[in-house]
Formats: structure tokens, C-alpha cells, sequence
């Protein structure tokens, strides 16, 4: 069964840093890219950033280049995003998925993790 | 970036009516269209992917057309479990962008 957890969230105060990982299972996680998808609260989604498979390629929404970096570590399944000069704009579910390049599909997706950025 | 345009943004419906969902693109994105079920609390489902093609394990009441700028998602015959939030995504280039979802309530 092909699964995605994430993990990371919390509290933290405007300005700070968050680590979000995402441990993936069931497929052959170096075969393919993945992304990071969030969703404010009552709002719809907003695709983040995303990775190519050997981590060779990245890309990121405007409003958070220069603040989020996506990586990965094939060796561990692993997908990670790190997240500085948070905003209260931030505060979201993140969701960690898997990308299909040749079709454009995502999916899975994880079950989120919580971000709330606020003083 | 490519905006999406989904409408309506709500439609309240019975069970066993057909549901239609129309998602427009701000420019041609040749059939790069997928289409996502999200129930509350729960994380998005892909539903539909390369505009007409159904996902496996989802059923055949769901089907998606279209392909350009204009696209539709339809429920043949509504049931129990469908009623949900539905969003369409380009995946023409990136970044990949969602449109505003649609509510499908109970009549």
C-alpha cells in the first residue's frame, strides 16, 4: 500500500522556522517527484513546491520563494520542507504528495500536518 | 501562472441527480486537467486525471471531458458518500494551480 506521512507541525511565532518530513512506503519513492500541497483553514489548496525525483529540479510558488526549500533523501523515502520567515499567511494543513511528471496527477496524499504561525 | 475558474461554487443536490462542474482554464492547457474529492477533515482524492480518465477504484458514475481551456465533471447519479468539496488542478506547467472547489450539498 502506498502511504505518506507527515510529520513537523505545530506552533510557532511569526518570523520562525518549521521542519515538515514526509516518510513515504509502498512505491519506489526515487522513481518519482513530490510535492508539498497546502490548504488554509476553510480554503482551497495551494501547491507549494515540488521536487524532481533526484532532486535536480525544484520549483515553489511565489509567495514563498526564498523562504521555503523542498528536499529529499532518496536513501531514507524521504521528502522534507523546510520553512523560514514564516507568516501568519502560512498557518495551513501541508500536505505532502506524490507528482506524476507524465500524467500530472497527485496521489497519494498524506494525511497533512498543521501549521499555525501566530504570536 | 494558469488560473482556474470552477463553477459553481456550491449546488445543492438530491441523491440519484446528474451533477455537472464546469472548470475553466486562463489559457489552453490541451487535456493536463485532473479532478480531486475532498471530504471534511479528510485529505484530497484523485478522482480523474488527463481530463477523461478515471483513476482506479473510482467509480463509473464519475466522468470528466473536455480539453483546451473548458472542462467538465460529472456525477451521473449522485450517492450518499459524494457529497464532498471537488477541485480541478492543471498540470500543464508548474506551478501547478487548483481551482476554488465546488461544495456539493445535500438537497
Amino acid at each position: 500500500e502506498v502511504q505518506l506521512v507527515e510529520s513537523g507541525g505545530g506552533l510557532v511565532q511569526p518570523g520562525g522556522s518549521l521542519r515538515l518530513s514526509c516518510a513515504a512506503s509502498g512505491f519506489t519513492f526515487k522513481s518519482y517527484w513530490m510535492s508539498w500541497v497546502r490548504q488554509a483553514p476553510g480554503k482551497g489548496l495551494e501547491s507549494v513546491a515540488n521536487i524532481k525525483h533526484d532532486g535536480s529540479d525544484r520549483n515553489y510558488v511565489d509567495s514563498v520563494k526564498g523562504r521555503f526549500t523542498i528536499s529529499r533523501d532518496n536513501a531514507k523515502n524521504s521528502v522534507y520542507l523546510q520553512m523560514d520567515s514564516l507568516r501568519a499567511e502560512d498557518t495551513a494543513i501541508y500536505y505532502c504528495a506524490r507528482y506524476s511528471s507524465s500524467s500530472g496527477w497527485i496521489d497519494p496524499w498524506g494525511q497533512g500536518t498543521l501549521v499555525t504561525v501566530s504570536s | 501562472d494558469i488560473q482556474m475558474t470552477q463553477s459553481p461554487s456550491s449546488v445543492s443536490a438530491s441523491v440519484g441527480d446528474r451533477v455537472t462542474i464546469t472548470c475553466r482554464a486562463s489559457q489552453g492547457i490541451s487535456s493536463w486537467l485532473d479532478w480531486y474529492q475532498q471530504k471534511p477533515g479528510k485529505a484530497p482524492k484523485l478522482l480523474i486525471y488527463e481530463a477523461s480518465k478515471l483513476q482506479s477504484g473510482v467509480p463509473s458514475r464519475f466522468s470528466g471531458s473536455g480539453s483546451g481551456t473548458d472542462f467538465t465533471l460529472t456525477i451521473s447519479s449522485l450517492q450518499p458518500e459524494d457529497f464532498a468539496t471537488y477541485y480541478c488542478q492543471q498540470a500543464d506547467s508548474f506551478p501547478l494551480t487548483f481551482g476554488g472547489g465546488t461544495k456539493v450539498e445535500i438537497k
